[in-house]
């Protein structure tokens, strides 16, 4: 049983264009959730999160959008560059409980 | 400087044999996770403890095993009953404060396991 699935396996985005990466859940017990980039061989880097009472958490480029009816959340990256070319993990949790990951999205940035 | 570290990086294995993954955090987190992850497969939750001396399964703990008697290590086995055990795996903690949980997880560097 798949609780957080990205979708989209793969994006390509021009230089200076906005990236959007989604994920849905299926448990609405989910109290946060998270945004991880991740390089091969390397452990996943934290981006941003978002609280379940929220609808909106914003850092720089990267913001996060929730919606709680559709059970979905998508990161933007405004403006795209070519170092943020990496697999974006989405990820759920309960505190202090289950932490939950989806299968990934690769972005690759065109310059 | 705090942080999460497994070890060792690179490790192979024979078929039939048992092995054991470091994990160790000096960033004095209550919550520790191991992951694996597969090609097109994302982070998969095998094991998860929450306090010392307690610990829960996670989606794909059969195969695998983990002890918890201090807070700072989190040694995952990888047992002869795992059917397929080459894979890349991870360790996360995260803090628990006066506040409450925190949410973000903080990973080790990975621990690639090759069964030769």
């Amino acid at each position: 049983d798949q609780q957080v699935k990205q979708n989209s396996p793969s994006l390509s985005v021009q230089e200076g264009r906005i990236s959007i990466l989604n994920c849905d859940y299926t448990n609405s017990m989910f109290d946060y959730f998270l945004w991880y980039k991740k390089y091969p061989a390397e452990g996943p880097t934290f981006l941003i999160s978002i609280s379940s009472i929220k609808d909106k958490n914003e850092d720089g480029r990267f913001t996060v959008f929730l919606n709680k009816s559709a059970k979905h959340l998508s990161l933007h990256i405004v403006p795209s560059q070519p170092g943020d070319s990496a697999v974006y993990f989405c990820a759920a949790g309960v505190y202090g409980n289950k932490l939950v990951f989806g299968a990934g999205t690769i972005l690759r940035v065109k310059s | 400087d705090g942080g999460i570290t497994q070890s060792p990086k690179y490790l192979f294995r024979k078929e039939g044999q048992n092995v054991t993954l470091s994990c160790e955090q000096n960033l004095n987190h209550d919550a520790m996770y191991w992951y694996r992850q597969d090609p097109g497969q994302g982070l998969r939750l095998i094991y998860y403890s929450q306090i010392v001396n307690d610990f829960q399964k996670g989606d794909i703990a059969e195969g695998y095993s983990v002890s918890r008697e201090k807070k700072e290590s989190f040694p995952l086995t990888v047992t002869s009953a795992q059917k397929n055990p080459t894979a890349f795996y991870l360790c996360a903690s995260i803090h628990r404060g006066d506040t409450g949980w925190g949410t973000e997880a903080f990973f080790g560097q990975g621990t690639r396991l090759t069964v030769v």
